[in-house]
């Protein structure tokens, strides 16, 4: 069984649109990771937020944790074509593994 | 520097057969996770091993087993292999083995059971 569940499964937006991703997840939890997976490659690791912190940045990301509510979202600003990809949350709970969920499919057309 | 490895990089296998995948990790990382994705699906665990030691095991069947060198490097075995364990194999390394530490994939590989 899978922690999280990523919303929307699929997003295809226009170059420099934003995209929006959203994760939920069942029970408590130590942090949030997102990761993006291309044509089924590795993952690579965007963003980590703990769960004492509510928001955070990185370039052209943005994410938000809301422990009460146990979701977390991922903001792609001015997205890319190059930011077409699978996208995943992943959430630790202290027993040294992460769960993931069944993500977010981006496609950013030109 | 050279990030996580993964050999081979797609791999046939036939019904009841074994199968050994191989990891490095980055330099300098102690721990090792696998995961397998199928497709279609997000990445499930299944071990950890951090200075040799399995810190923790997904829910898999015995047929699989890993373990972790003095270098750090890792092995997946599986054996009698099954239809459903067609899938891509990630390594995952990180500096340790505690909380809030993110994790570095290999490319994977691409595990075919016929």
């Amino acid at each position: 069984s899978q922690q999280g569940e990523e919303d929307p499964q699929a997003l295809s937006i226009q170059e420099g649109e934003n995209a929006t991703m959203n994760c939920s997840y069942k029970t408590s939890i130590n942090n949030l990771q997102w990761y993006r997976q291309n044509s089924g490659r590795g993952l690579v690791h965007l963003i980590l937020i703990r769960s004492n912190e509510r928001e955070k940045h990185s370039g052209r990301l943005r994410v938000t944790l809301d422990t009460s509510k146990k979701s977390s979202s991922l903001l792609i600003t001015a997205s890319r074509a190059a930011d077409t990809a699978s996208y995943f949350c992943a959430t630790e709970r202290g027993d040294y593994k992460l769960s993931f969920g069944a993500g977010t499919t981006v496609t950013v057309r030109a | 520097d050279a990030g996580v490895t993964q050999s081979p990089t797609h791999l046939i296998k036939t019904r009841g057969q074994h199968v050994t995948l191989r990891c490095s990790p980055i330099s300098g990382h102690k721990s090792v996770s696998w995961y397998q994705q199928v497709l279609g699906q997000g990445p499930q665990f299944i071990f950890q091993y951090y200075e040799k030691e399995e810190r923790g095991r997904g829910n898999f069947p015995d047929r699989f087993s890993a373990r972790q060198f003095p270098n750090y490097s890792s092995e997946l075995n599986v054996n009698a292999l099954l239809l459903g364990d067609s899938a891509l194999y990630l390594c995952a390394s990180s500096l340790t083995s505690g909380r809030a530490y993110e994790q570095f994939f290999g490319p994977g590989t691409r595990l075919t059971v016929l």
